[in-house]
């Protein structure tokens, strides 16, 4: 099952900062945040993650509460082509214990 | 690299026949992982593999699916005999595999699968 719980859908206006919450209260201290996102017919597409400190690349920023058990997947500038749906994953992410468990996601719209 | 490769992209098939679905991960990673996406269930994880061995097969619905990776390069998921409960889009992903720092997992563009 799925350790994560996300809105079902949110709308954003094209060019505002798209701001999607994730609730992950039985985090365990060895698991890491993951979002993927998956855009229309195509397969999931990896964002970005962290463990405990905020992150960023060239896509998203992550922002993880101290107590790790929420973060925000923050799209500054959201376009058109960011409508997809968003999945929040927690993830041990090493060897034998690695799975990808994919909860229902956020669909997000953006709004011209 | 080319990314993960999936064939076929689409297939179709009439109930009771052998389905095989094929996958090719991205050189040099370490597991791979093997996904069915429908309306009503979302994203499953059917089944993932660590270095060629199959490590949890918990989500495979039944017998009649099997899956293999015989070498590091390529990776078969058979579904023997198919049902029309078994349309989906089945996705295989791959990922290095070598620390936390370096897990993303790369998905292959689907095979969309219509048993009639």
């Amino acid at each position: 099952d799925a350790k994560t719980t996300q809105p079902t859908s949110m709308d954003c206006a094209e060019g505002r900062a798209a701001n999607l919450p994730c609730n992950h209260s039985t985090i365990s201290g060895n698991e890491y945040v993951y979002w993927y996102r998956q855009i229309h017919s195509q397969g999931p597409q990896y964002i970005i993650h962290g463990l405990k400190n905020n992150e960023t690349n060239e896509m998203a920023s992550l922002i993880i509460t101290e107590d790790r058990k929420s973060s925000t997947l923050i799209l500054p500038h959201a376009t058109l082509r960011d409508t997809a749906v968003y999945y929040c994953i927690v993830r041990v992410a090493l060897g034998r214990d690695d799975k990808i468990i994919f909860g229902k996601g956020t669909r997000l719209h953006i709004l011209p | 690299d080319a990314g993960v490769i999936q064939s076929p992209r689409h297939e179709v098939t009439e109930m009771g026949q052998e389905v095989t679905l094929r996958c090719k991960p991205i050189s040099g990673h370490n597991s791979l992982f093997w996904y069915r996406q429908t309306m009503m269930r979302g994203l499953e994880l059917l089944i993932y593999f660590n270095n060629n061995v199959p490590i949890d097969d918990s989500g495979m619905p039944e017998d009649r699916f099997s899956a293999k990776m015989p070498n590091a390069s390529f990776s078969t998921l058979k579904i023997q005999p198919s049902e029309p409960r078994d349309s989906a889009v089945y996705f295989c992903a791959s990922s290095p595999g070598t620390g936390p720092m370096n897990t993303e997992a790369f998905f292959g563009q689907g095979t969309r699968l219509t048993v009639v």
